[in-house]
C-alpha cells in the first residue's frame, strides 16, 4: 500500500518559532509538493520539488522554505511562524512526467500558531 | 495558467437523493481533469479523472463526471448518495503537456443527512 506520511497530525507553535513539517513517501516518486488548505480557499501550492535538491516556488511561497536532501523526504520550513500561517498543510507525491496519473497525499498536519 | 471554479461551497442533501457538484475550469492549453475527495480528518484521494476519449467517466463507488468542452465544465454527479459520501470534494486540473502541478478549486462540502 502506497504511503505518504506526515510526521505530525497536530502541532501548536509559538509566534516567531522556526517550524519544520516533515513528509516521507515510500513510492520512489521524483515529484513532491506542499499545499496549504484553508476553508473557502481550497488547496494552494506553496513549494514543489522535481527531484533531490531541486525546488520551485508555488503560488504562495512567502514565509516558507523547503528542503529535499533525500528523494523520499520533503520538508517544509516556516522560518518565523506567524498566526496567519495557522492552517492545514498537505504533502503530496507524484511520479515524474505523468500528469495523467494520481497524486498521493498525506493525512495533513494541522498547525496552530499562537 | 489554469483556474478552477467550484461555485458551491456547501451542498446539503438527504440520503438516497441525487446530487451534482459543479466544476468549471479555465485554461489556454489542454488539461486533464480530476475530482479528489477528502473524508473527515484524512488527506485527499483520487475519485475519478478525465484524460481523453469518452466524456463520461465513472468511479467505483457510483460517482460519475462528464467533461463538456464547450462549457469548460466537469460536473460530478451521483444518482443516490449515502451517508458515507459526506466529505469535501475538490475539482482539479493539470496541463497535459508536462509537469505535475495540480490547480485545485476551492472545494465543495457535501453533507448527506438522514
Amino acid at each position: 500500500d502506497v504511503k505518504v506520511t506526515q510526521s505530525s497530525r497536530y502541532l501548536v507553535k509559538r509566534t516567531g518559532e522556526k517550524v519544520f513539517l516533515e513528509c516521507v513517501q515510500d513510492m520512489d516518486h521524483e515529484n513532491m509538493f506542499w499545499y496549504r488548505q484553508d476553508p473557502g480557499l481550497g488547496l494552494r501550492l506553496i513549494y514543489f520539488s522535481y527531484d533531490v535538491k531541486m525546488k520551485e516556488k508555488g503560488d504562495i511561497p512567502e514565509g516558507y522554505s523547503v528542503s529535499r536532501e533525500k528523494k523520499e523526504r520533503f520538508s517544509l520550513i516556516l522560518e518565523s511562524a506567524s498566526t496567519n500561517q495557522t492552517s492545514m498543510y498537505l504533502c503530496a507525491s507524484h511520479v515524474s512526467g505523468t500528469p495523467n496519473t494520481e497524486a498521493f497525499f498525506g493525512q495533513g498536519t494541522r498547525l496552530t500558531v499562537v | 495558467a489554469q483556474s478552477v471554479t467550484q461555485l458551491d461551497s456547501q451542498v446539503p442533501v438527504f440520503e438516497e437523493a441525487p446530487v451534482e457538484l459543479r466544476c468549471n475550469y479555465s485554461s489556454s492549453v489542454s488539461v486533464y481533469l480530476f475530482w479528489y475527495v477528502q473524508y473527515p480528518n484524512q488527506g485527499l484521494q483520487l475519485l475519478l479523472k478525465y484524460l481523453s476519449g469518452s466524456t463520461l467517466v465513472e468511479s467505483i463507488n457510483g460517482f460519475e463526471a462528464e467533461f463538456n468542452k464547450s462549457q469548460t465544465s466537469f460536473h460530478l454527479r451521483k444518482p443516490s448518495v449515502h451517508i458515507s459520501d459526506t466529505a469535501e470534494y475538490f475539482c482539479a486540473v493539470t496541463r497535459t503537456g508536462g509537469g505535475n502541478k495540480l490547480t485545485f478549486g476551492t472545494g465543495t462540502q457535501l453533507k448527506v443527512e438522514l
